[in-house]
């Protein structure tokens, strides 16, 4: 069964910090791995979608890696703004599209 | 492009009640997702649909919860009865090419507490 774990829960940083996010994952037989936004009271937002051939995703002042012989990934934030302040929330996607989710990371970027 | 609608967007019961959630997935979409995701964790997957066919039901506790999608469109969710650990948010996803992997679009979610 996969289970797909995020460090740390929690992170605070000031404004204008890079930062990293990590997930890790058991079954490395996955398709793809997306990184999600929720903001309070909201769905999910996608961030970036690697897929399983790939190593890494840019969007932005984001950058999402993924190393699937170790079962990792990170995601990276540059410059980081108060409006980054969400829960980000890694997810593995695997046999029919199934979406197996971390814990998630609540960021908050205090200016 | 309009996305994933959901109503209601809030519930409160008391336990023993039932209660029915509605899903509209992106129009076009071959796939619907029902999701529950407990305070402090990520959503987990209770039911998967293509079209009006059940893909995956296998973490749908069968003996109170049920999901239904007709007419391979909206889908309805029903939790009878309800109980105190089913406090959640209810999310409903779409994606549009059926039996591969493809990007899911996640709707505003419906919380429900139980009391």
């Amino acid at each position: 069964k996969q289970e797909v774990t995020q460090i740390p829960a929690a992170l605070s940083v000031p404004e204008g910090e890079n930062l990293v996010l990590n997930c890790s994952f058991t079954d490395s037989a996955i398709y793809n791995l997306q990184w999600f936004r929720q903001d309070p009271g909201k769905g999910l937002t996608s961030l970036l979608l690697i897929q399983s051939s790939q190593r890494e995703q840019t969007s932005g002042r984001l950058n999402a890696s993924l190393d699937k012989s170790s079962g990792r990934s990170t995601l990276y934030i540059a410059a980081s703004q108060p409006g980054d302040s969400a829960t980000y929330l890694c997810a593995v996607i695997a046999g029919a599209n199934n979406l197996f989710f971390g814990t998630g990371t609540r960021l908050t970027v205090i200016p | 492009e309009a996305g994933v609608a959901q109503s209601p967007r809030y519930k409160i019961i008391e336990k023993r009640q039932s209660v029915a959630f509605w899903c509209n997935p992106i129009s076009g979409h071959a796939t619907l997702y029902w999701y529950q995701q407990i305070l402090g964790q990520g959503p987990k997957l209770l039911i998967q649909f293509q079209n009006n066919g059940v893909v995956d039901d296998s973490q749908l506790p069968k003996d109170r919860f049920s999901a239904e999608r007709l007419k391979g469109v909206d889908s309805t969710l029903k939790i009878q009865p309800a109980k105190l650990e089913d406090s959640a948010v209810y999310l409903c996803a779409s994606s549009l090419i059926p039996g591969q992997p493809d990007t899911q679009y996640f709707g505003p979610g419906t919380r429900l507490t139980v009391l």
